[in-house]
């Protein structure tokens, strides 16, 4: 059963503008990672929230954790042409440490 | 630099045959993953160990294998008994042992086409 959800599954923004992704869950959880993946590549770990947590920054990248809601977004301020990827959640459950992955959100920039 | 080699990046086989994929980290990390990624899908989990001579079967291990001689090496088999094989396979590790509190770092994959 798919336990994290990216909305929406395509996004397609110019350059400059910021891009924000939703990734919705069951069920609760202990910690939520989103990662990126290039086309054809591996996928690269961007940023961990733990359920007690409600944002964290690295860089251009900013995500939120609502456990209320159940949801996670993640927010690429002022995008650039080498943001275009894929972006995936991964949630583990509250009571089980194995990652669950969502289909991930496709991001394409236009230049 | 550390990191996680996957080879080959492509592989062909002919329907009925077995293959190995290779997976070699030197990142020392105890803990080595095995996934699946399906067009339009999420990673599924396929095999996982958390310690050398130590492995555990995934969602959806059924016609693989998997063994774990080496801390560095992770080689996954492909049996003729996966009856969908062809698909984009994503080896990682991790500090462990529990999967969700550290990041994961994956390979670049194996696209697999069976025939």
């Amino acid at each position: 059963s798919q336990q994290g959800e990216e909305d929406p599954q395509a996004l397609s923004i110019q350059e400059g503008e910021n891009a924000t992704m939703n990734c919705s869950y069951k069920t609760s959880i202990n910690n939520l990672q989103w990662y990126r993946q290039n086309s054809g590549r591996g996928l690269v770990h961007l940023i961990l929230i733990r359920s007690n947590e409600r944002e964290k920054h690295s860089g251009r990248l900013r995500v939120t954790l609502d456990t209320s809601k159940k949801s996670s977004s993640l927010l690429i301020t002022a995008s650039r042409a080498a943001d275009t990827a894929s972006y995936f959640c991964a949630t583990d459950l509250d009571s089980n440490y194995q990652l669950i992955w969502g289909a991930g959100t496709k991001l394409i920039i236009k230049p | 630099d550390g990191g996680i080699t996957q080879s080959p990046k492509y592989l062909f086989r002919k329907e009925g045959q077995n293959v190995t994929l290779s997976c070699e980290q030197n990142l020392n990390h105890d803990a080595m993953y095995w996934y699946r990624q399906d067009p339009g899908q999420g990673l599924r989990l396929i095999y996982y160990s958390q310690i050398v001579n130590d492995f555990q079967k995934g969602d959806i291990a059924e016609g693989y294998s998997v063994s774990r001689e080496k801390k560095e090496s992770f080689p996954l088999t492909v049996t003729s008994a996966q009856k969908n094989p062809t698909a984009f396979y994503l080896c990682a590790s991790g500090t462990g042992p529990l999967l969700g509190n550290s990041p994961l770092h994956f390979g670049n994959g194996t696209r697999l086409t069976v025939t």
